[in-house]
């Protein structure tokens, strides 16, 4: 059972507006991912971490910073949203040999 | 070109049909390959999981890997209006990082 949670699922925010989305896993990982994902799109790497105090950037050009202060949270800021961040976010971790990576139930971010 | 190829449907069967979703990838270095069902508005959940070229069977899943055609595949058997999901591939290399298939709709008619 996977026990990696997002908030919030759901988010409607105006222009301009600093948020935060969150993501906290308890079993222990060491690395964190997030994806961007469309409606029926294909998935995007925008950020992901190999432990505390490491971050990097993904596939996939992003306006979000994340950080990785404690191993079990991994939270993703956009500092100004815009209509264009409007997408899923979806947050993953794995165990060192990913070959079990599991996601979060995601966030639905529509900015207006 | 992707390094993951997969068709994005719908594939639409009925009831107890046989299932077959397949992938192709050009990245030989790919070692671990992955299936994920994705729900509507949910998070990817991993399925199956194999490594290298062989089957691997979990109830009515077999996951396939052909690794000199790089070519992998998902049967499902007896299929069910539960079934009906965005299935993912995904692969890894030893760098640890994930590639992910674009995805295929599935629709399981009753």
């Amino acid at each position: 059972e996977a026990d990696i949670y997002q908030t919030p699922r759901y988010l409607v925010i105006g222009t301009g507006k600093k948020i935060t989305l969150e993501c906290s896993q308890t079993m222990g990982h060491d690395k964190m991912y997030w994806y961007q994902q469309d409606p029926g799109m294909e998935l995007h790497l925008i950020h992901y971490s190999y432990g505390v105090n490491s971050t990097e950037k993904g596939d996939l050009s992003s306006e979000s910073t994340v950080s990785r202060i404690r191993t079990e949270h991994f939270p993703l800021t956009l500092e100004s949203a815009r209509p264009s961040h409007t997408s899923q976010y979806l947050c993953a971790s794995s165990d060192v040999g990913l070959t079990r990576a599991f996601f979060g139930q995601g966030t639905r971010l529509t900015v207006v | 070109q992707k390094e993951v190829e997969q068709d994005p449907g719908p594939l639409s069967v009925p009831e107890g049909a046989i299932v077959s979703l397949n992938c192709t990838y050009s990245n030989s270095a790919f070692q671990y390959f992955m299936w994920y069902r994705q729900y509507s508005r949910k998070g990817p959940e991993l399925l199956m999981y194999t490594y290298s070229s062989g089957n691997k069977e979990d109830g009515r899943f077999t996951a396939q890997v052909d690794k000199s055609s790089k070519y992998i595949s998902l049967f499902i058997r007896d299929s069910q209006p539960s079934d009906s999901a965005t299935y993912l591939c995904a692969m890894r290399n030893a760098g640890n990082m994930l590639t992910f298939g674009g995805g295929t709709r599935l629709m399981v008619k009753p």
